[in-house]
């Protein structure tokens, strides 16, 4: 079936660290995937995107990989801050729906 | 540009008691997707509107329903809520599939 998952619930790193969140994916067919930050009490903010035909794509300190080879997605920030702390899901685009993963929890401490 | 306006944000209904929430896309987007998000069960896609026509639906029971008006906004409604209807519910906009979805702010649902 589908799933889209997370090998860690919660990542803790220091301001100015570079933060890595992973991601795997059952789907090979899928084709669009999307990170997303969300925090407390508010509903998921868009951070970056990649298509299949990439396997890289920079945004603004944050840097999305995709390995289709292995079905596995990363989410990079660079610099890592404490505005940084949030839930970071990815999401896997199935038929006019999107599929979601457990979510990690980015701590940043000072 | 107005984001995803979700009305009301907090609900708190009673066990028997039946509810409709409310969703405004951004300006243009005429694909509007509901999503129930709880602790143990993460973020769930319930159903997807486009052009007032629903073209997916999630693995929910009946109770659960939802339209799309002729100016995109769109109506979730559920009938004889159980406990375990509580949760966000968050609705998200596209100008149409396979593009970036932006998510409204969610109403928060309390079934007592």
């Amino acid at each position: 079936g589908e799933s889209v998952g997370l090998h860690l619930p919660t990542l803790s790193v220091q301001e100015g660290d570079n933060s890595i969140i992973n991601c795997a994916y059952s789907n090979s067919a899928s084709d669009y995937f999307i990170w997303y930050k969300q925090e407390s009490g508010k509903g998921p903010q868009f951070i970056i995107d990649i298509r299949s035909n990439m396997d890289k794509r920079q945004g603004q300190r944050v840097t999305v990989l995709l390995n289709k080879t292995v079905k596995h997605l990363s989410l990079q920030i660079a610099a890592t801050q404490p505005g940084d702390s949030a839930v970071y899901f990815c999401a896997e685009e199935g038929f006019q729906k999107l599929v979601f993963g457990t979510g990690t929890r980015l701590l940043v401490s000072p | 540009k107005a984001g995803v306006t979700q009305t009301p944000r907090y609900l708190i209904k009673t066990r028997g008691q039946q509810v409709t929430l409310s969703c405004s896309p951004i300006s243009g987007h005429r694909s509007v997707s509901w999503y129930q998000q709880t602790p143990g069960q993460g973020l769930q896609f319930l159903f997807e509107y486009f052009s007032e026509t629903q073209r997916n639906k999630g693995n929910f029971p009946g109770r659960f329903s939802g339209r799309q008006f002729s100016n995109s906004r769109s109506e979730m409604n559920v009938s004889t809520l159980e406990l375990g209807d509580s949760a966000l519910y968050l609705c998200a906009s596209r100008i149409s599939g396979d593009t970036e979805a932006f998510f409204g702010q969610g109403t928060r649902l309390t079934v007592v």
